[in-house]
């Protein structure tokens, strides 16, 4: 079974600070990977994936990941934390053995402090 | 492109009565849909596997018979709460994956709100 981890509840950075958000995730065959964000009472939005392409993935809005699969890590960063990056944020791997369907991580709220 | 819309955004039911959420996928074909729920500051917990033409797949300690989930074309997927709760209340959004496409990504709709009084 696969098992998505994030460290960390709740993430508070000054605007402008670095934002580092932790995924680790536990996969028998190798993961597709996933950051989605979610703003109060709307869907997800997808910020990046890793589909076993290049371990660095940039995404939406500044954000990047890197997929190191010694340490079985999908990072979520990005250099300059804004106020609109306040939000959810969910890491998920995708199981290939069954429909693709998605385990998620149990999330991470962004505050952003002026 | 992409988009998945869900119907109604929010909608509040008498404990008892039944609730339809529609969900639809508005410019690709999905043969495999995805309904989730999510209670408040917690994440989203898959519910079952829609596929077109044949029965859900239900997760573990999913009612089948309380969650009806019909899947009848390529761009549509229902789910029925039937004799609602109180407990029942909670988001509910769904997925649906691309059948044209990279089949392995998910497109997330904007979820429905149901409470239950």
């Amino acid at each position: 079974a696969q098992s998505v981890t994030q460290l960390g509840s709740h993430v508070s950075v000054s605007e402008g600070a670095l934002v580092l958000l932790r995924c680790n995730y536990s996969s028998s065959v190798p993961p597709y990977l996933f950051w989605y964000v979610q703003y109060p009472n709307q869907g997800l939005q997808l910020l990046l994936k890793y589909t076993s392409a290049a371990t660095l993935v940039k995404g939406i809005n500044g954000f990047e990941a890197e997929f190191k699969k010694s340490e079985t890590s999908f990072h979520l960063t990005k250099p300059s934390a804004h106020m609109s990056d306040a939000a959810e944020y969910f890491c998920a791997v995708s199981d290939r053995g069954s429909n693709y369907k998605l385990t998620f991580g149990k999330g991470t709220l962004l505050t952003v402090n002026p | 492109g992409a988009v998945v819309s869900q119907h109604p955004s929010w909608v509040i039911c008498k404990s008892g009565t039944s609730v339809k959420i529609e969900c639809r996928s508005l410019d690709f074909q999905a043969t495999t849909m995805f309904w989730y729920r999510q209670f408040p500051k917690q994440s989203l917990m898959l519910m079952a596997t829609s596929n077109e033409g044949s029965k859900a797949t239900y997760e573990q300690g999913v009612e089948k018979d309380k969650f009806l989930i019909n899947h009848a074309s390529l761009t549509l997927s229902t789910l029925t709460v039937t004799s609602a709760h109180p407990e029942d209340s909670s988001f509910y959004i769904c997925s649906a994956r691309d059948s044209g496409t990279a089949n392995y990504e998910q497109y997330f709709g904007p979820g429905t709100r149901l409470t239950v009084t």
